[in-house]
């Protein structure tokens, strides 16, 4: 069973601040994604990294997928209220089941 | 992108009964996945449904309880079986057009078991 460990879970910070979210699992990986998810809403995809070492930015959010694609973050630079959501981490292989596994998600809350 | 319509968005049944929910892909997808999700918790894979075959299950589901349909490559139903009050949570119809590709969600369907 291939498992995506988020840390931390909960996460609560005043706006301006950064903020790293981590997604750690023992399996490779040939693709990882991250999602935001709003309350009602499916989750939306942000980001797609397949290589080992990649990293990606879009606008204040960085994104890096490990070395062994195994694992992977997302940094914030001074988070705004509207980054408020759940954060989940998704990783697909190419091959064989090629099934689509969330992580255990991180809810992050921006206070203004 | 792929607009996906799902349907019921919500239900209220009676421990039970059986509640068949829908999911209709706007155009031709390779993949087509359901998931159940808590409020504000992640998602749990249920199965892969496989068109022109049988779904593939995760651990802890199966198909007498979770049947799957997929007659073709833009529709797909889940159904939740003789439902208790462990079966409500929220359901969600994804499909995907290629490995590593974005993966679309449907609008969900939150169900609760009375």
């Amino acid at each position: 069973t291939q498992l995506l460990e988020q840390s931390p879970q909960f996460l609560s910070i005043q706006e301006g601040e950064n903020l790293t979210v981590y997604c750690n699992s023992s399996s490779v990986f040939s693709s990882l994604q991250w999602y935001r998810q709003e309350p009602g809403e499916g989750p939306v995809l942000l980001v797609t990294v397949v290589t080992g070492g990649e990293v990606k930015k879009l606008k204040r959010l960085t994104f890096q997928f490990g070395d062994a694609r195994k694992d992977s973050s997302l940094h914030i630079t001074a988070a705004q209220p509207g980054d408020t959501g759940l954060y989940l981490c998704a990783g697909q292989n190419s091959g064989g089941y090629q099934k689509v596994t969330f992580g255990t998600g991180t809810k992050l809350q921006v206070i203004p | 992108s792929a607009v996906i319509s799902q349907k019921p968005s919500r239900d209220i049944c009676q421990r039970g009964t059986s509640l068949t929910i829908q999911c209709q892909v706007d155009s031709q997808v390779t993949m087509m996945f359901w998931y159940r999700q808590q409020p504000g918790q992640s998602l749990t894979l249920i199965a892969t449904a496989n068109q022109g075959s049988e779904a593939t299950y995760e651990s802890g589901f199966v198909i007498d309880k979770f049947p799957i349909s997929r007659p073709n490559l833009t529709f797909s139903t889940l159904t939740v079986s003789n439902m208790s009050p462990e079966d409500s949570s929220i359901y969600l119809c994804s499909a995907q057009r290629g490995v590593g590709e974005k993966l679309f969600f449907g609008s969900g369907t939150q169900l609760s078991v009375l």
